[in-house]
């Protein structure tokens, strides 16, 4: 099984609004990723966490906070948002160590009105 | 700087022909070369993935073909079918400093149509 499940499927959200974002994978995966996708674009790296620990932030603006409470889930905490931040969020997951396939989710559809 | 090209940018193919798609990465530090398919609305399926290690990769009608002198790899699906429609994303990646991998960097995407 390589399912990675995120929730909710879709987000409408006002700029002053705070939301967050859920991923759960039971794969007893240690390595856990939030990518972010704008439409006909490839998916771009936010974060990593690694071993529950935050490895890679790609220089992601503060007004968006990851969270990893445990090894199965991943969080991210979205506040004072902008509209070009509308956008596909995904989350994927790999097991870690030399094992470096990732698994993605089917994603968060965003929309910052 | 852009540091895993794709190409074409989209592309059509007969069914039952082959469809081939091009990547080439700049860094020699990347060591895993995955294919993702895409369907409107879903997200990034793995398809197949390779190492520097080995040349070519067959999964079913996939195959990947890896250059590591050129730094080139490519994605081959033989016998197409309608039902391959999707965009396709070739992915680089290496090993992170927190243990296991980097994220991976992905070319801009190939929309693949094959005609009935």
């Amino acid at each position: 099984d390589t399912e990675v499940t995120q929730t909710p499927k879709h987000l409408v959200m006002g700029m002053t609004n705070k939301k967050s974002l859920k991923c759960e994978q039971h794969m007893g995966h240690r390595a856990m990723y939030w990518y972010k996708q704008k439409a006909k674009k490839p998916p771009e790296l936010m974060f990593v966490y690694s071993y529950e620990k935050l490895s890679i932030n790609e220089s992601v603006p503060s007004r968006f906070s990851p969270e990893c409470p445990n090894s199965s889930l991943l969080n991210l905490h979205l506040h004072a948002l902008q509209p070009e931040d509308s956008a596909l969020y995904l989350c994927a997951s790999s097991q870690g160590g030399a094992h470096y396939e990732q698994y993605f989710g089917p994603g968060t559809r965003l929309t910052v009105t | 700087q852009q540091q895993v090209k794709q190409s074409p940018q989209s592309l059509i193919v007969q069914k039952g022909g082959i469809s081939i798609i091009n990547c080439a990465y700049e860094n020699t530090a990347f060591d895993y070369f995955p294919w993702y398919q895409q369907f409107p609305g879903k997200g990034p399926a793995l398809l197949i993935a390779i190492r520097p290690d080995v040349s070519e990769k067959k999964e079913g009608r996939f195959t990947i073909s890896f250059n590591k002198s050129a730094k080139q790899f490519s994605l081959h699906i033989m016998d197409s079918q309608p039902g391959d429609s999707a965009t396709y994303f070739c992915a680089a990646s290496k090993e992170g400093s927190g243990g296991g991998a980097d994220g991976l960097t992905f070319g801009k995407g190939t929309h693949l149509i094959i005609q009935p």
